[in-house]
């Protein structure tokens, strides 16, 4: 079990460019989750997908934001025009639907807008 | 719709002594799950206990236990025989059957002194 990958690690980019986050959960996961994390706080909610279907999306996604997981397997989330407030540790978490439904979480994306 | 609050931002316990983190929440659904995660400096969050909302009986995970008390919202987390791998940032979130998505407190920076 390799558990929840993220790519990449780190990210810098400048004000305005658009960037990429590649999330692969735990294979046999059908749901997958993107919080973001901010310096010294609790991770927010971002998106989530059962298999391939986008269920939920939260007001803090704004339309510069996008999340896709095609075939229900890894998942991407891209950031237009990024702005120095994107800054943030953007973390993947993958689940089983049934019962207590633990989520895993992956090693995040650690994202810097200069 | 979901709050947490950790009233304690930071805490500190010599090694082999028992520390107490508190919790407490609201949530508008009458089921649901509640965990304790812990997020080591530089790591990944990783699960350290859960709780279903519908049982009385406190769960325990090793030297982990929880206090939970429904009727409060109140979901404390007991550490017993600290050991310096227990230096973390612990957070606090339920989890709703409907809404699936994690809300996190603002976490609980634990350090276990030599």
């Amino acid at each position: 079990d390799t558990g929840v990958s993220q790519d990449p690690r780190h990210k810098i980019t400048k004000r305005g460019q658009n960037v990429t986050f590649r999330c692969d959960p735990i294979s046999e996961h059908n749901r997958l989750y993107w919080y973001r994390q901010t310096l010294g706080q609790g991770p927010e909610f971002l998106t989530y997908f059962q298999n391939e279907a986008q269920l939920e999306k939260s007001r803090l996604l704004s339309d510069r934001f996008s999340a896709e997981r095609p075939k229900g397997s890894f998942s991407t989330l891209e950031i237009q025009r990024t702005e120095q407030g994107d800054s943030a540790m953007y973390l993947c978490a993958s689940s089983f639907s049934a019962g207590a439904e633990t989520q895993y979480f992956g090693p995040g994306t650690r994202l810097l807008v200069l | 719709a979901q709050t947490v609050t950790q009233s304690q931002p930071e805490m500190s316990v010599q090694e082999a002594e028992t520390v107490t983190l508190s919790c407490t929440y609201d949530t508008s659904e009458n089921n649901y799950y509640l965990f304790w995660y812990k997020q080591p400096p530089s790591r990944q969050m990783i699960l350290v206990i859960r709780q279903e909302a519908y049982k009385q009986q406190n769960a325990t995970e090793n030297r982990f236990s929880v206090n939970f008390q429904k009727a409060a919202k109140s979901f404390s987390l007991k550490i017993s025989d600290s050991q310096l791998g227990d230096t973390a940032m612990y957070f606090c979130a339920p989890q709703g059957f409907s809404a699936r998505q994690l809300t996190f407190g603002s976490g609980t920076q634990l350090t276990v002194l030599p």
